[in-house]
C-alpha cells in the first residue's frame, strides 16, 4: 500500500519567514496531494491540493509542487504570520476511491 | 451550505462497552470516509462507503465496522472497545468516489475509553 513521509515533524519559523514541508509517497499510482492545516482540537481543513496533471498550484501565500519522477511533493508558505501556527498534514490517493494516505504531520510554530 | 456533521463530539465508554458514531455529510456528497487519529499513529483510514457499499477498508480489526444509509448518512461501530480505542474519529464526505474528489472533515468525535 501507500506510505507518506513528512519531513520536518516540527518546524520554527521567525514571523515573516518562509516554511517548507516536504513529503515522499511510494506509489507511483498515486494521484491526488491535498495538504491540510490543523488547529488543537479543530478539524483538518483543507488549505491546497494538487493533482499529477499539475506540477505546481499557488493560492497567495500558500504554494505546492509536486515532482512526480521523484515522488515528492512539497508546501511553501511565505510571509508567514502567527495564525499559520498549526499542525499540517499531506496526504496521498492512489486509488478510484477516497481512502487518504497521511503524513505524519508537521508541527509549525510561528513566532512574532 | 452545512458542513460534515458529526455525533456526538464527545463521549466516554468502559472497556468491553461498543459505541456508535454518526456522520452527515455535506448535502450533495455521496463518499464517506472514516479516520482515526490518534497521537501515537497519527491519521489512519478506517474504511469508505459509497452508495451504501464499503469500498475501501483499512487494516483496523473486525471490531471497527460501518454502513451508510440511501440518504448518504454513515455510522461507524466499535466493539469491545478497549483502550487504545481511545481517539478522536474523523468523518469526511466528498462529492463522488472518483479519484481525486476534494475531502472535506467534520469536527470529529472524541471518544475515551476508561
Amino acid at each position: 500500500g501507500e506510505n507518506v513521509e513528512q519531513h520536518p515533524s516540527t518546524l520554527s519559523v521567525q514571523e515573516g519567514d518562509s516554511a517548507v514541508i516536504k513529503c515522499t509517497y511510494s506509489d507511483s499510482a498515486s494521484n491526488y496531494f491535498p495538504w491540510y492545516k490543523q488547529e488543537l482540537g479543530k478539524r483538518p481543513q483543507l488549505i491546497i491540493d494538487i493533482r499529477s496533471n499539475v506540477g505546481e498550484k499557488k493560492d497567495q501565500r500558500i504554494a505546492v509542487t509536486l515532482n512526480k519522477t521523484a515522488k515528492h511533493f512539497s508546501l511553501h508558505i511565505t510571509e508567514t504570520q502567527p495564525e499559520d501556527s498549526a499542525v499540517y498534514f499531506c496526504a496521498a490517493s492512489s486509488n478510484a476511491g477516497n481512502m487518504l494516505t497521511f503524513g505524519g504531520g508537521t508541527r509549525l510554530m510561528v513566532k512574532p | 451550505k452545512a458542513g460534515v456533521t458529526q455525533t456526538p463530539r464527545y463521549l466516554i465508554k468502559t472497556r468491553g462497552q461498543q459505541v456508535t458514531l454518526s456522520c452527515s455529510p455535506i448535502s450533495g456528497h455521496r463518499s464517506v470516509s472514516w479516520y482515526q487519529q490518534t497521537p501515537g499513529q497519527g491519521l489512519q483510514f478506517l474504511f469508505e462507503y459509497f452508495s451504501e457499499t464499503q469500498r475501501n477498508k483499512g487494516n483496523f480489526p473486525g471490531r471497527f465496522s460501518g454502513r451508510q444509509f440511501s440518504n448518504s448518512r454513515s455510522e461507524m461501530n466499535v466493539s469491545t472497545l478497549e483502550l487504545g480505542d481511545s481517539a478522536l474519529y474523523l468523518c469526511a464526505s466528498s462529492r463522488s468516489g472518483a479519484a481525486g474528489n476534494t475531502i472535506y472533515f467534520g469536527e470529529g468525535s472524541w471518544l475515551t475509553v476508561v
